[in-house]
């Protein structure tokens, strides 16, 4: 089976610095993307990570471990609008751009 | 920036009936998919659509759904006969071309409550 797992929520605080962790097992590999979702909205794009190491986008990086299965988002600075649903997502090589999404971590940023 | 867009926003239907949801991807853009997701649950892959015919599908796009692109801009989903459990909200998407580089764009989304 394909398992991609997030944590369900997570709180931060606005300002700080949230790390938000996904791991994957699946039946091969051809990128990881991460998604920001707002409630009853489509899922946007973030980033996207196929080789190892950090991508850095603004306030947001994005960092791929294939070896171990791994990635996470990084927010820095947090602002009240990244209060979203943040979504990991795999393609697999052998499913061609079909996106393998993970439940989805639901942040809360307080003031 | 170019969008997906997607009508109706909302839809509701009886139980058995057919519906059709309906896309217009980004205009340069190939290849066409359909997601759902169902309320609290993750979003879940159900087709892909490139050169006018399926090129995947989950398990999910059973006999009851089709896609079809009938004109040069519109890319639909039908769904045969709804089921209570096909509620969800349904998200189109779509993609420049094949390669590890592009990204998906999705569009709005349409709300379907089966009653």
């Amino acid at each position: 089976g394909q398992n991609i797992d997030q944590p369900t929520e997570m709180t931060a605080t606005e300002g700080a610095i949230v790390q938000i962790n996904c791991t994957y097992q699946t039946s091969g590999f051809n990128g990881l993307f991460w998604y920001q979702q707002h409630a009853g909205e489509a899922p946007t794009f973030l980033s996207y990570n196929v080789l190892d190491g950090l991508e850095e986008k603004g306030r947001f990086s994005s960092f791929l471990s294939r070896s171990k299965g791994y990635s996470y988002l990084l927010l820095k600075e947090l602002q009240m609008k990244d209060s979203a649903s943040y979504l990991c997502a795999v393609r697999r090589d052998n499913a061609g751009n079909m996106l393998t999404f993970g439940g989805g971590t639901r942040l809360m940023v307080k003031p | 920036e170019p969008e997906v867009t997607q009508t109706p926003s909302h839809q509701v239907t009886q139980m058995g009936q057919e519906v059709i949801l309906r896309c217009v991807p980004i205009s340069n853009h190939l290849y066409f998919y359909w997601y759902r997701q169902i309320l609290g649950q993750k979003v879940e892959f159900l087709v892909s659509f490139y050169n006018n015919e399926i090129s995947e599908k989950s398990e999910i796009f059973d006999d009851q759904f089709s896609v079809e692109r009938p004109d040069g801009s519109n890319f639909t989903l039908k769904i045969r006969s709804t089921k209570l459990e096909d509620s969800a909200m349904y998200f189109c998407a779509s993609q420049r071309l094949r390669g590890p580089n592009e990204k998906l764009f999705f569009g709005s989304g349409t709300q379907l409550s089966v009653l």
